[in-house]
């Protein structure tokens, strides 16, 4: 399967904690995304790179939250001291657009987090 | 990013067609309607995307109004599988050249056997 992968698929954490999540995207797609997601509600932007560069990052990625992607391959999401309201699914999505207005963004399965 | 509306839900009967619509009242000239869809516990995919004329692919139809205030995706024969939260946004280029896609609550289809 060439799709986005995500690792680890369900992550349960007590709040405090620190946890990362890992990304890998399409082969060759420069860009990458990262989403949340909350019960009934839709994704939420939360950053983005393009090749290794982070270009973009959204409001609610506060500054317990960090983004890397090294080698501009794949990309690595850490929430450091977890708090209840933390708890989503975490979407990463990948793209090599022509143009950000007809990009197709391919999205992973996702990880679930449960912060106990 | 402009803003859509769209119905929370809808239901409809395995193998009739469904008409999913869509309002972006704000729609501006260079925006791109963008159509995903996200199955239960899955990640959201990628359905059609148009800017003034009707476009066809092997998953969905998309009209878009003349006017471009409104656009409809159309499922041509629904089956279960098809039973998901569509997505309808709009893109641009936005901030000096690209943001995530600003999804919304989006319209939660039911396909009735």
């Amino acid at each position: 399967d060439t799709g986005v992968s995500q690792d680890p698929r369900h992550k349960i954490t007590k709040r405090g904690q620190n946890v990362t999540f890992r990304c890998d995207p399409i082969s060759e797609h420069n860009r990458l995304y990262w989403y949340r997601q909350t019960l009934g509600q839709g994704p939420e932007f939360l950053t983005y790179f393009q090749n290794e560069a982070q270009l973009e990052k959204s409001r609610l990625l506060s500054d317990r939250f960090s983004a890397e992607r090294p080698k501009g391959s794949f990309s690595t999401l850490e929430i450091q001291r977890t708090e209840q309201g933390d708890s989503a699914m975490y979407l990463c999505a990948s793209s090599f657009p022509k143009s950000s207005r007809e990009e197709t963004q391919y999205f992973g399965p996702g990880t679930r987090l449960l912060v106990l | 990013d402009a803003k859509t509306t769209q119905p929370n839900s809808m239901e409809s009967n395995e193998e009739e067609p469904v008409h999913l619509p869509c309002n972006h009242s704000t729609i501006s000239g260079t925006d791109y309607i963008h159509w995903y869809r996200q199955l239960p516990s899955q990640g959201p995919e990628y359905v059609i995307h148009g800017l003034t004329s009707n476009v066809n692919n092997r998953m969905a139809s998309l009209a878009i109004a003349e006017d471009r205030k409104s656009s409809t995706l159309i499922l041509h024969r629904a089956t279960l599988r098809d039973a998901a939260v569509y997505y309808c946004i709009l893109r641009d280029e936005g901030k000096g050249g690209a943001d995530g896609l600003t999804f919304g609550k989006g319209t939660h289809l039911i396909i009735q056997p």
